[in-house]
């Protein structure tokens, strides 16, 4: 089973607005991360977040951590239409050993020229 | 050159056939992973392998084997293909001297079996 679920499935919104994700998980984890995939493609990183941090930047992307209630958000500021892509979550399992990254199904973002 | 390299790109194939998709890799990574990618259901990790003799089932390894040839290399085999098996298969990377675990992904084989 899926651990990452992100809300929503599909966004659109005009080149210059903001963009939020949002993504609910089931079990202690280590990170957090927010990969991008554009249509058809391999998936890229964008940022890693810590289960001791609440907050990260990187460029027009913050992304937010609350292991209380067990959710992240990605925000893009200023949103271009090469951001036009689907995010994904992927979430490092909590324990020892091999850190499993479990994917969630993505949100699809499409910017509006 | 890409890092991740996936071979082939697009592959038809009919019931019943034996398929192998390809990954190498430049990154130097010990560990390697197949993904298939499915509308609707995300990534499920189907095989990872830390080295070349480490390899474990992922979570939908049934009606699929892999071999890990060199650290570089990691196919991914359908000994029967069958039409449920249409999809998209990713091959990623990973190294364990970091304990972040980023993966990075090839380009994708989009498999049809008819």
């Amino acid at each position: 089973s899926q651990q990452g679920e992100e809300d929503p499935q599909a966004l659109s919104i005009q080149e210059g607005e903001n963009a939020t994700m949002n993504c609910s998980y089931k079990t202690s984890i280590n990170n957090l991360q927010w990969y991008r995939q554009n249509s058809g493609r391999g998936l890229v990183h964008l940022i890693l977040i810590r289960s001791n941090e609440r907050e990260k930047h990187s460029g027009r992307l913050r992304v937010t951590l609350d292991t209380s209630k067990k959710s992240s958000s990605l925000l893009i500021t200023a949103s271009r239409a090469a951001d036009t892509a689907s995010y994904f979550c992927a979430t490092g399992g909590g324990g020892g050993g091999y850190q499993k990254v479990t994917f969630g199904i993505g949100t699809k973002l499409q910017v509006i020229p | 050159d890409a890092d991740v390299t996936q071979t082939p790109r697009n592959r038809i194939t009919k019931t019943g056939k034996r398929i192998m998709l390809e990954c190498s890799q430049t990154k130097g990574h010990d560990r390697m992973y197949w993904y298939r990618q499915d509308p609707g259901l995300g990534l499920r990790l189907i095989y990872y392998s830390f080295d070349v003799k480490d390899i474990n089932k992922g979570e939908i390894s049934d009606g699929y084997s892999v071999s890990r040839q060199a650290q570089a290399k990691f196919s991914l085999s359908l000994e029967s293909a069958i039409p449920n098996q249409t999809a998209l298969y990713f091959c990623a990377t990973s190294d364990s001297a970091s304990a972040k675990n980023i993966q990075y992904f090839g380009a994708g084989t989009r498999l049809s079996v008819l």
